[in-house]
């Protein structure tokens, strides 16, 4: 199986901040990663699929890259509404493995 | 508008079983592969299972692989997961996910909360 290790597990940060979470796969899947957000309570929502394309909808502050085993979420500029629980997606190879996740709080 | 609706959750004993139903609409149901997703209390996301169309072909998660069977009816749009030998650790939020643009995961289901509790 396909491990992918994201980091960090947790996040301190301000709003206006520039945020990075990284995740990192066991062996090259390509750009078959997504990006989600996920609120207490809700469903995940996605921001990011193919490594680097943005969801329609999705504000442009959010953007991802990557390829292979490396890849980014970058948050350019953090706004009160994105303070919440963010994780990857692999979907190279069954099974699907979604790294721990990243929860970012507000400082 | 695209539509998940998870149902079948609740309290079942350790070693029950229970079975989980996914009603979908707003799209073409019969033309897309359909994926469990579960989310035990205070933790990430973890992938169970994915059907394909003609339910032909089914994944699992090495922790249900034996126990969990995923099926689904085109006929009433509907997607299913029979989980047989619950666990304690099986207790968490399912959904129901799919991608209508072929990219997992853009569409989620409210989620269904199964408890494995003696």
């Amino acid at each position: 199986d396909i491990q992918m290790t994201q980091s960090p597990s947790s996040l301190s940060a301000s709003v206006g901040d520039r945020v990075t979470v990284t995740c990192r796969a066991s062996q090259g899947i390509r750009d078959d990663l997504g990006w989600y957000q996920q609120k207490p309570g809700k469903a995940p929502k996605r921001l990011i699929y193919g490594a680097s394309i943005l969801q329609s909808g999705v504000p442009s502050r959010f953007s991802g890259s990557g390829s292979g085993t490396e890849f980014t979420l970058t948050i350019s500029s953090l706004q009160p509404e994105d303070f919440a629980t963010y994780y990857c997606l692999q979907h190279n190879t069954y099974p699907y493995t979604f790294g721990q996740g990243t929860k970012l709080e507000i400082k | 508008e695209v539509q998940l609706l998870e149902s079948g959750g609740g309290l079942v004993q350790p070693g029950g079983s229970l079975r989980l139903s996914c009603a979908a609409s707003g799209f073409t149901f019969d033309s897309h592969d359909m994926s469990w997703v579960r989310q035990a209390p205070g933790k990430g996301l973890e992938w169970v299972s994915v059907i394909s169309v003609s339910g032909a072909t089914t994944y699992y998660a090495d922790s249900v692989k034996g126990r969990f069977t995923i099926s689904r009816d085109n006929s009433r749009n509907t997607l299913y997961l029979q989980m047989s030998s619950l666990r304690a650790e099986d207790t968490a939020v399912y959904y129901c996910a799919q991608g209508l643009d072929g990219w997992p995961f853009d569409y989620w289901g409210q989620g269904t909360l199964v408890t494995v509790s003696s």
